[in-house]
């Protein structure tokens, strides 16, 4: 039982195109995030939400947009694709914010050419 | 605002040496520590945790003991494995902004 899956692992797609990373939790979470895993491994926080409520936005292009329609998914997607944007995407849920451990997802390899 | 910083790497060993890899926070209130392990084309995977001062975590045969006097939170174990080999990083959470604060990561490579 995979309790945080997000699909595609995997996604090649040509510059300008529009494209969505899907992402479930099963363990009922209250909270979920989206992070950003660049080429040298460095992780940063994109998008926090609790209850379907956005609390964190971080300073990502406004070509992303994260979709939660209900607190056991958070989508994010992403328009007019750019080469910068190639990275891995690690969606992650936690019970709340008083320091219960997060759990990530297997992550989505995003490829821009 | 909160930041966690660990050494640089890469780290190579080889099998059954001894491991350290060293980890120092900054955070407003008492926040839990982590460390993560990344293997190769793989997700993030919780090693082990610990949630107030003093706490060491252990699994795997990797420990961490939470010590607030240092801001410390090193992660050690007694004798490697090729398997072992992995990034590894330090984290805390919740901290001053409420997400899961990483520190940049650490290449260990274990030599047969």
């Amino acid at each position: 039982d995979t309790a945080v899956s997000q699909t595609p692992k995997y996604l090649v797609t040509q510059m300008g195109n529009d494209k969505s990373i899907k992402c479930e939790q099963n363990l009922g979470h209250d909270t979920m995030y989206w992070y950003k895993q660049d080429s040298k491994k460095f992780l940063k926080i994109m998008f926090s939400y609790n209850n379907k409520e956005l609390i964190i936005n971080e300073t990502v292009p406004n070509r992303f947009s994260p979709k939660s329609p209900d607190k056991a998914h958070l989508n994010l997607h992403i328009n007019s694709l750019e080469l910068g944007d190639s990275a891995v995407y690690f969606c992650a849920s936690s019970p709340g914010h008083s320091g219960n451990t997060i759990y990530f997802g297997e992550g989505s390899w995003l490829t821009v050419v | 605002g909160d930041s966690v910083t660990q050494m640089e790497g890469p780290v190579t060993l080889s099998e059954e040496a001894f491991l350290t890899i060293n980890c120092t926070y900054t955070a407003t209130g008492y926040p839990s520590l982590f460390w993560y392990v990344q293997y190769p084309g793989e997700g993030l995977q919780l090693l082990l945790k610990a949630t107030k001062a003093d706490d060491k975590g252990s699994n795997k045969g990797f420990e961490a003991t939470y010590r607030k006097e240092t801001t410390s939170f090193h992660l050690e174990k007694g004798s490697v494995q090729v398997s072992d080999s992995a990034v590894y990083f330090c984290a805390l959470f919740p901290g001053s902004a409420r997400q899961l604060t990483f520190g940049s990561g650490t290449q260990l490579t274990v030599l047969p």
